[in-house]
């Protein structure tokens, strides 16, 4: 069965440093990745996604995620983060083999410090 | 640019109620998801419709079931409401084997 790590549950990074939130995924085939960021009682928002193809995706707000099979990871980065930014992000991986449902790590909470 | 509606937004049953969840995907989008997001925990899906045809099945009680209709909509439907399912219930939409779009939730309480 597919899973998520994200190790860091919080993360506290001041207005204007680079940002990097990690994840590793456990899937037996190339994986479909995914970057979600939700604010308080919203919706997830997509981020970028990485299906194949140049390993180093580039997404919306300024944010980039490398996929490394070796390591089995996908992580986000953002080289100054902004006080909008301030939210919980959850990596997720798909089959991509049809309609089949995400899995969700649990989450990462970045608190942005001014 | 159209995005995925959900509705009611926020719902309130007493336990060993029923609840019914819409969905409306955005334009063109085939495939709908349902996933169940608890207080402070990641998304958990439910189950996925494809052109109207259950495609994937996750954690979905039993007292829920879904469909997808002709329009492409989709609605959840909740029996014998307990306490423990008050959550966050997301639809997501998607053209099959691509990214997934989420709608806005519906906070669903249970009393």
């Amino acid at each position: 069965a597919q899973s998520v790590t994200q190790p860091d549950i919080h993360i506290t990074v001041s207005e204007g440093a680079s940002l990097e939130l990690r994840c590793n995924y456990s899937y037996g085939a190339t994986p479909y990745l995914f970057w979600y960021v939700q604010s308080p009682g919203q919706g997830l928002q997509l981020l970028l996604k990485y299906f194949s193809g140049d390993t180093l995706v580039q997404g919306i707000k300024g944010f980039e995620a490398e996929f490394k099979r070796s390591q089995s990871s996908f992580n986000l980065r953002k080289p100054s983060v902004h006080w909008s930014d301030a939210a919980e992000y959850f990596c997720a991986v798909g089959d991509g083999g049809g309609a089949d449902g995400l899995t969700f790590g649990k989450g990462t909470h970045l608190i942005i410090q001014p | 640019a159209a995005g995925v509606i959900q509705s009611p937004r926020h719902l309130i049953k007493e336990k060993r109620e029923t609840a019914t969840l819409k969905c409306y995907p955005i334009p063109r989008h085939d495939t709908v998801y349902w996933y169940q997001q608890g207080p402070g925990q990641d998304p958990q899906f439910l189950i996925s419709f494809y052109e109207k045809m259950q495609s994937d099945k996750g954690s979905i009680p039993d007292r829920f079931s879904a469909q997808q209709f002709s329009d492409y909509h989709s609605e959840l439907n909740m029996s014998s409401l307990e306490l423990g399912d008050s959550a966050l219930y997301f639809c997501a939409s998607s053209i099959r084997l691509n990214e997934q779009y989420f709608g806005p939730g519906t906070r669903l309480t249970v009393t």
